[in-house]
């Protein structure tokens, strides 16, 4: 156990429709990132925040947003679901030590399918 | 922008056999991080190398930096089928905390 929660454990929903993930991140660290895991593609980065702030940004699309609240949980939005958007999704957090390069703690992910 | 090359993509191995992943950079690396899913499971870290020409071990897992810091490699030696998984390199990238992952070697073993 990483110590970082994520929920649902698996959405399935339809073209066209809205979800929200959910992520809260292990006591003590600030640092959220996001992460999209399909079969051929890898893990492939999308957002971080650090502290409620946006920190960093990788091939997010415009459909997809993310949010950290003041309790350092957060939320990643997918909205115009494709069928393509189908993927486990993981969470992951790090710790607050300052250093540059911190081990990632990854959350036990959500499978989202859409049909 | 950055891209981190991982071969082989499959490896399928009988126990006892030997096992090595490598994860290739165009560009030097500012530190390299190893992680290992095992199969329906998450990343979980394994480790950190940040120095040229650096080399750690964990028990039969042996992690190399490249001395340009533009390669590096996992090595198994004697592999179990607790080994069975799917071994990620990652990269950091500049000052960012943000890391680019290899797309991952994954490892069967036959008893």
């Amino acid at each position: 156990d990483s110590g970082v929660t994520q929920t649902p454990k698996h959405l399935i929903t339809a073209t066209g429709q809205r979800v929200t993930l959910r992520c809260s991140p292990r006591s003590g660290d600030l640092s959220v990132y996001w992460y999209q895991q399909s079969l051929d593609q890898g893990l492939q980065f999308l957002i971080q925040y650090y502290n409620g702030e946006e920190r960093a940004k990788g091939n997010i699309l415009e459909r997809f947003s993310a949010q950290q609240f003041p309790d350092l949980h957060s939320e990643l939005n997918l909205s115009s679901l494709e069928l393509g958007d189908s993927a486990l999704y993981f969470c992951a957090s790090s710790p607050s030590s300052g250093r540059p390069y911190n081990e990632q703690f990854f959350g036990p992910g959500t499978r989202l399918t859409v049909l | 922008g950055q891209q981190v090359m991982q071969i082989p993509q499959y490896q399928h191995v009988q126990e006892g056999e030997d096992f090595t992943t490598y994860c290739n950079s165009s560009t030097t690396l500012s530190n390299i991080q190893w992680y290992k899913q095992r199969p329906g499971g998450h990343p979980v870290f394994l480790i950190q190398l940040v120095k040229s020409g650096e080399v750690k071990k964990q028990k039969r897992l042996t992690f190399q930096f490249g001395e340009a810091k533009k390669n590096s490699s996992l090595h198994i030696t004697a592999t179990q089928t607790t080994d069975v998984g799917t071994y990620f390199c990652a990269a950091g990238q500049g000052g960012s905390e943000k890391l680019v992952f290899g797309k991952g070697t994954k490892l069967t073993v036959n008893p």
